[in-house]
């Protein structure tokens, strides 16, 4: 089993529909979670930061933690076609010999006009 | 802020010579910084990291005198492919973590390096 699980995809929506992506993970000592969004043949981009459980807002992008239930979500509200790309959750644990993240598989998103 | 530059951002070389990839932080401090290695539509595959002025830590399974690694000040790491050959072909990302404070724990990716070897 994997550490970080997350649907490959593809998902694809039309423009304005509200999107939703999410990874579920096994390690209990995770404490940062975090969202990145790549577009294709670039490097990852951050969206979403959170530590611990909780929701965090910015903009059109929603970030939730739930710990209790080892699940984390990334809502995209309004989607546009420029949304189009791949989301990697990300997570790591704290302190220690922690530094690595790790990654899900990434989410390929289409928004279509 | 927080920008991470990465160059070359394409290389064509032939097989047998080596390959200097330059990952450079360009508005902070990186006590850490890490090196992937992405096949196409998979996800990351983390290859080492590294800390300014110590040896880097290769994952299991990455050959270290294959891919030499130098963190010589708190703004730059290399990644060097010594005797590059076809399979090592690939997408290499960098990325910098800051040292303290919150914000410590949030690793800024360059924009990649796409290595072709003939």
């Amino acid at each position: 089993q994997k550490e970080v699980e997350q649907d490959p995809g593809p998902l694809s929506v039309p423009e304005g529909a509200i999107v939703s992506l999410n990874c579920t993970y096994s390690n209990s000592a995770f404490q940062y979670f975090m969202w990145y969004r790549q577009y294709s043949r670039k490097g990852p981009e951050l969206l979403m930061y959170t530590y611990s459980s909780g929701n965090k807002e910015d903009g059109r992008f929603t970030a939730q933690v739930d710990k209790s239930s080892k699940y984390i979500s990334l809502f995209i509200r309004d989607s546009q076609p420029s949304d189009s790309a791949t989301y990697l959750c990300a997570m790591r644990a704290l302190g220690g010999g922690y530094n690595k993240l790790i990654f899900g598989a990434g989410t390929r998103l289409a928004v279509h006009p | 802020g927080a920008v991470v530059s990465q160059h070359p951002s394409r290389v064509i070389c032939k097989s047998g010579t080596s390959v200097k990839i330059e990952c450079r932080s360009l508005d902070f401090q990186a006590t850490t910084m890490f090196w992937y290695r992405q096949f196409p539509k998979q996800s990351l595959m983390l290859m080492a990291t590294s800390n300014e002025g110590s040896k880097a830590t290769y994952e299991q399974g990455v050959e270290k005198d294959k891919f030499l690694i130098n963190h010589a000040s708190l703004t730059l790491s290399t990644l060097t492919v010594t005797s590059a050959h076809p399979e090592d072909s690939s997408f290499y990302i960098c990325s910098a973590q800051m040292g303290g404070g919150t914000t410590k724990n949030i690793q800024y990716f360059g924009a990649g390096t796409r290595l072709s070897v003939l």
